[in-house]
Protein backbone atom coordinates (compact mmCIF):
# COMPACT_ATOMS: atom_id res chain seq x y z
CA UNK A 1 0.00 0.00 0.00
CA UNK A 2 2.05 3.06 -1.35
CA UNK A 3 1.09 6.21 0.78
CA UNK A 4 2.91 8.84 3.02
CA UNK A 5 2.27 7.79 6.23
CA UNK A 6 2.82 11.10 9.10
CA UNK A 7 2.65 10.87 12.93
CA UNK A 8 1.29 11.58 15.39
CA UNK A 9 -2.13 12.81 13.51
CA UNK A 10 -3.22 14.61 16.19
CA UNK A 11 -0.77 16.61 18.69
CA UNK A 12 -1.99 19.01 21.39
CA UNK A 13 0.71 20.80 23.31
CA UNK A 14 1.93 24.09 25.83
CA UNK A 15 3.02 26.81 24.30
CA UNK A 16 6.73 26.99 24.97
CA UNK A 17 6.89 22.50 23.91
CA UNK A 18 8.73 21.33 21.58
CA UNK A 19 6.69 19.59 18.66
CA UNK A 20 8.37 16.63 16.41
CA UNK A 21 6.35 15.36 13.35
CA UNK A 22 7.28 12.61 11.15
CA UNK A 23 6.82 11.86 8.05
CA UNK A 24 7.50 8.53 5.99
CA UNK A 25 7.67 9.06 2.57
CA UNK A 26 6.53 6.66 -0.30
CA UNK A 27 9.08 4.17 -1.23
CA UNK A 28 11.02 5.59 -3.79
CA UNK A 29 10.03 8.74 -3.98
CA UNK A 30 13.09 10.96 -3.99
CA UNK A 31 11.25 14.26 -3.44
CA UNK A 32 9.87 15.50 0.26
CA UNK A 33 7.79 18.43 1.24
CA UNK A 34 6.21 19.92 4.34
CA UNK A 35 3.02 21.98 4.31
CA UNK A 36 1.01 23.75 6.46
CA UNK A 37 -2.77 24.54 6.13
CA UNK A 38 -4.68 27.37 7.67
CA UNK A 39 -8.19 28.77 6.85
CA UNK A 40 -6.61 31.84 6.19
CA UNK A 41 -3.78 31.29 4.61
CA UNK A 42 -4.22 28.25 2.71
CA UNK A 43 -1.59 25.82 2.04
CA UNK A 44 2.01 26.88 2.71
CA UNK A 45 5.21 25.63 1.22
CA UNK A 46 7.40 25.29 4.19
CA UNK A 47 10.58 22.94 3.21
CA UNK A 48 11.62 20.58 0.58
CA UNK A 49 13.99 17.83 0.01
CA UNK A 50 15.29 15.95 -3.01
CA UNK A 51 17.61 13.02 -2.70
CA UNK A 52 17.27 14.25 1.39
CA UNK A 53 19.24 17.61 0.54
CA UNK A 54 17.41 20.62 1.58
CA UNK A 55 16.46 22.77 -1.99
CA UNK A 56 14.28 25.64 -0.11
CA UNK A 57 12.75 25.92 3.45
CA UNK A 58 12.48 29.88 2.77
CA UNK A 59 8.57 29.30 3.56
CA UNK A 60 10.06 28.22 7.47
CA UNK A 61 10.47 30.62 9.96
CA UNK A 62 14.12 29.94 10.65
CA UNK A 63 14.16 30.40 14.48
CA UNK A 64 12.00 28.05 15.62
CA UNK A 65 11.23 25.54 13.10
CA UNK A 66 13.68 22.86 11.45
CA UNK A 67 13.09 20.31 9.23
CA UNK A 68 15.77 16.92 8.18
CA UNK A 69 15.79 13.85 6.56
CA UNK A 70 18.34 11.58 8.79
CA UNK A 71 17.58 8.92 5.69
CA UNK A 72 15.64 8.31 2.47
CA UNK A 73 12.45 6.74 4.65
CA UNK A 74 12.23 9.72 7.48
CA UNK A 75 11.76 12.95 7.03
CA UNK A 76 11.24 15.47 10.62
CA UNK A 77 10.38 18.47 11.22
CA UNK A 78 10.30 20.03 14.29
CA UNK A 79 8.89 23.28 16.06
CA UNK A 80 11.12 24.68 19.41
CA UNK A 81 9.53 26.42 20.99
CA UNK A 82 5.90 25.86 19.39
CA UNK A 83 3.90 28.86 19.95
CA UNK A 84 -0.19 29.25 19.12
CA UNK A 85 0.15 30.68 15.88
CA UNK A 86 1.58 27.74 14.36
CA UNK A 87 -1.84 25.66 14.86
CA UNK A 88 -2.44 24.09 11.83
CA UNK A 89 -2.46 21.27 9.81
CA UNK A 90 0.90 19.82 8.50
CA UNK A 91 0.94 17.55 5.85
CA UNK A 92 4.15 15.77 4.24
CA UNK A 93 4.03 15.03 0.46
CA UNK A 94 6.43 12.99 -1.59
CA UNK A 95 6.92 12.75 -5.18
CA UNK A 96 8.74 10.29 -7.95
CA UNK A 97 12.38 10.60 -9.24
CA UNK A 98 10.75 11.98 -12.66
CA UNK A 99 10.58 16.25 -12.82
CA UNK A 100 7.29 18.00 -13.34
CA UNK A 101 5.11 15.36 -11.39
CA UNK A 102 2.78 15.49 -9.03
CA UNK A 103 3.13 15.42 -5.36
CA UNK A 104 1.03 12.49 -2.91
CA UNK A 105 0.09 13.79 0.53
CA UNK A 106 0.29 12.31 3.50
CA UNK A 107 -3.72 12.35 6.03
CA UNK A 108 -1.73 15.33 8.20
CA UNK A 109 -0.58 15.96 12.11
CA UNK A 110 -3.12 18.22 12.84
CA UNK A 111 -1.10 20.67 15.84
CA UNK A 112 -2.76 22.49 18.26
CA UNK A 113 -1.06 24.77 20.70
CA UNK A 114 -2.72 26.03 23.94
CA UNK B 1 6.31 36.18 -5.96
CA UNK B 2 4.64 33.33 -7.02
CA UNK B 3 0.46 33.69 -6.84
CA UNK B 4 -2.39 30.88 -7.35
CA UNK B 5 -5.85 32.77 -7.45
CA UNK B 6 -8.86 30.87 -6.88
CA UNK B 7 -12.45 32.14 -6.70
CA UNK B 8 -13.17 30.65 -3.17
CA UNK B 9 -16.95 29.82 -3.53
CA UNK B 10 -18.84 28.00 -2.35
CA UNK B 11 -20.29 27.40 -5.83
CA UNK B 12 -23.09 25.45 -5.72
CA UNK B 13 -24.06 23.27 -8.66
CA UNK B 14 -27.50 20.59 -9.21
CA UNK B 15 -26.48 16.97 -9.52
CA UNK B 16 -26.05 16.28 -13.03
CA UNK B 17 -25.27 19.88 -14.06
CA UNK B 18 -21.51 20.97 -15.13
CA UNK B 19 -19.00 21.85 -12.92
CA UNK B 20 -17.10 24.86 -13.79
CA UNK B 21 -13.74 25.33 -11.32
CA UNK B 22 -11.30 28.62 -12.54
CA UNK B 23 -8.04 28.99 -11.74
CA UNK B 24 -5.04 32.24 -12.53
CA UNK B 25 -1.26 31.91 -12.13
CA UNK B 26 0.80 34.59 -12.16
CA UNK B 27 4.45 32.96 -13.27
CA UNK B 28 4.78 32.84 -16.76
CA UNK B 29 7.84 30.08 -15.87
CA UNK B 30 4.75 27.97 -14.79
CA UNK B 31 5.04 24.48 -16.68
CA UNK B 32 3.08 22.05 -14.63
CA UNK B 33 -0.60 22.19 -13.05
CA UNK B 34 -2.23 19.85 -10.97
CA UNK B 35 -6.06 20.08 -9.81
CA UNK B 36 -6.31 18.54 -5.90
CA UNK B 37 -9.20 17.70 -4.27
CA UNK B 38 -9.48 17.70 -0.37
CA UNK B 39 -12.60 16.43 1.52
CA UNK B 40 -13.44 18.36 4.72
CA UNK B 41 -10.57 16.79 7.41
CA UNK B 42 -8.76 14.65 4.93
CA UNK B 43 -5.43 15.34 2.74
CA UNK B 44 -5.31 17.11 -0.56
CA UNK B 45 -5.76 14.12 -3.17
CA UNK B 46 -4.90 14.58 -6.69
CA UNK B 47 -7.11 13.93 -8.97
CA UNK B 48 -5.87 15.73 -12.79
CA UNK B 49 -2.63 17.19 -14.33
CA UNK B 50 -2.28 18.98 -16.86
CA UNK B 51 1.28 19.77 -18.81
CA UNK B 52 0.57 21.42 -22.42
CA UNK B 53 -2.06 24.24 -23.48
CA UNK B 54 -5.42 22.51 -24.86
CA UNK B 55 -7.94 19.66 -22.84
CA UNK B 56 -7.34 16.90 -21.48
CA UNK B 57 -9.76 14.58 -20.39
CA UNK B 58 -10.39 11.46 -17.61
CA UNK B 59 -13.79 10.22 -17.33
CA UNK B 60 -16.08 13.35 -15.99
CA UNK B 61 -13.13 15.34 -15.14
CA UNK B 62 -11.67 17.51 -18.04
CA UNK B 63 -8.45 19.88 -17.43
CA UNK B 64 -8.20 22.92 -19.68
CA UNK B 65 -5.03 24.89 -20.02
CA UNK B 66 -4.12 28.59 -21.35
CA UNK B 67 -0.61 30.04 -20.59
CA UNK B 68 -1.18 32.32 -23.38
CA UNK B 69 -3.44 33.85 -20.42
CA UNK B 70 -2.48 32.31 -17.31
CA UNK B 71 -5.41 30.14 -16.97
CA UNK B 72 -6.44 26.80 -15.83
CA UNK B 73 -9.90 25.64 -15.34
CA UNK B 74 -10.97 22.18 -14.12
CA UNK B 75 -14.65 20.55 -15.97
CA UNK B 76 -16.95 18.21 -13.55
CA UNK B 77 -19.29 16.35 -16.08
CA UNK B 78 -22.56 14.43 -14.36
CA UNK B 79 -21.73 16.21 -11.06
CA UNK B 80 -22.32 13.96 -8.11
CA UNK B 81 -23.30 14.94 -4.53
CA UNK B 82 -19.81 12.49 -3.88
CA UNK B 83 -18.06 15.43 -5.48
CA UNK B 84 -18.68 18.27 -2.85
CA UNK B 85 -15.79 19.27 -1.83
CA UNK B 86 -12.91 22.10 -1.75
CA UNK B 87 -10.81 22.18 -5.01
CA UNK B 88 -7.40 22.97 -4.99
CA UNK B 89 -5.55 24.31 -8.14
CA UNK B 90 -1.31 24.01 -7.46
CA UNK B 91 1.35 25.53 -9.78
CA UNK B 92 4.64 24.23 -9.95
CA UNK B 93 7.25 26.43 -11.87
CA UNK B 94 9.41 24.16 -13.87
CA UNK B 95 12.07 21.67 -13.61
CA UNK B 96 10.72 19.79 -11.04
CA UNK B 97 12.75 21.72 -8.92
CA UNK B 98 10.35 23.88 -6.68
CA UNK B 99 7.28 22.95 -4.66
CA UNK B 100 3.95 23.41 -5.61
CA UNK B 101 2.59 26.81 -5.46
CA UNK B 102 -1.15 26.16 -4.22
CA UNK B 103 -4.52 28.28 -4.79
CA UNK B 104 -6.64 29.00 -1.40
CA UNK B 105 -9.28 26.66 -2.99
CA UNK B 106 -12.70 26.70 -4.63
CA UNK B 107 -15.75 25.07 -2.38
CA UNK B 108 -17.92 22.96 -4.38
CA UNK B 109 -21.20 22.07 -3.41
CA UNK B 110 -23.63 19.84 -5.66
CA UNK B 111 -26.78 20.24 -4.50
CA UNK B 112 -29.07 16.67 -5.07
Amino acid sequence: DARVTQTPRHKVTEMGQEVTMRCQPILGHNTVFWYRQTMMQGLELLAYFRNRAPLDDSGMPKDRFSAEMPDATLATLKIQPSEPRDSAVYFCASGPRTANTEAFFGQGTRLTVV
Amino acid sequence: QKEVEQNSGPLSVPEGAIASLNCTYSDRGSQSFFWYRQYSGKSPELIMSIYSNGDKEDGRFTAQLNKASQYVSLLIRDSQPSDSATYLCAVRTGGGADGLTFGKGTHLIIQP
